[in-house]
């Protein structure tokens, strides 16, 4: 049983360019969560897919965006990056909200 | 005033011990408990997972909540140089696959 998949594993960009982060979920799993860790922190909730809608939104600017896919798949697109932008981005799925929420293997990225 | 804090340690033991980890928080609306463990530059592994007050064990693992202190704790028994990782909790007010708010992570090394 495959669990969450995340692509690519490492990323690095500049200031000012613009990047898109793959997630499949675990089979079964239909709610796509997207979480940014910075070194030494706790992941942050960026916000929640279900059924191809956003269903929740943390404190992040409109530079970050996503999307899902009917396949349950999902993106994460941030634009205009930012220094600040570098940490590992993280992809959690489960089964609607009910269920507990399974972690990718995540994707560093380092804005330069 | 972070929702949820922790003591980022590191904390070191011999092996053997036996491990307490601690979380404390201010909103009383989370209701939804769990830890995970994170090897280093890897995703966050769920490990324990609990609804309201109460205890709950899963082999070397006791997880408590005490929701009158606002406290929760993971115990380790027979601690393993296997576990030494960083080990974060995680609460959300609705179930589990809502948003998650994490702590800061503790640091664990266990030596042989």
């Amino acid at each position: 049983d495959a669990g969450v998949t995340q692509s690519p594993t490492h990323l690095i960009k500049t200031r000012g360019q613009q990047v898109t982060l793959r997630c499949s979920p675990k089979s079964g799993h239909d709610t796509v969560s997207w979480y940014q860790q910075a070194l030494g922190q706790g992941p942050q909730f960026i916000f929640q897919y279900y059924e191809e809608e956003e269903r929740q939104r943390g404190n992040f600017p409109d530079r970050f965006s996503g999307h899902q896919f009917p396949n349950y798949s999902s993106e994460l697109n941030v634009n205009a990056l930012l220094l600040g932008d570098s940490a590992l981005y993280l992809c959690a799925s489960s089964l609607d909200r009910k269920e507990t929420q399974y972690f990718g293997p995540g994707t560093r990225l380092l804005v330069l | 005033q972070k929702e949820v804090e922790q003591d980022p340690g590191p904390l070191s033991v011999p092996e053997g011990a036996i491990v307490s980890l601690n979380c404390t928080y201010s909103n009383s609306a989370f209701q939804y408990f769990m830890w995970y463990r994170q090897y280093s530059r890897k995703g966050p592994e769920l490990l324990m997972y609990t609804y309201s007050s109460g205890n709950k064990e899963d082999g070397r693992f006791t997880a408590q909540v005490d929701k009158s202190s606002k406290y929760i704790s993971l115990f380790i028994r027979d601690s393993q140089p296997s576990d030494s990782a960083t080990y974060l909790c995680a609460m959300s007010p609705m179930e589990y696959g809502n948003k998650l708010v994490f702590g800061a992570g503790t640091i664990l090394r266990v030596k042989s």
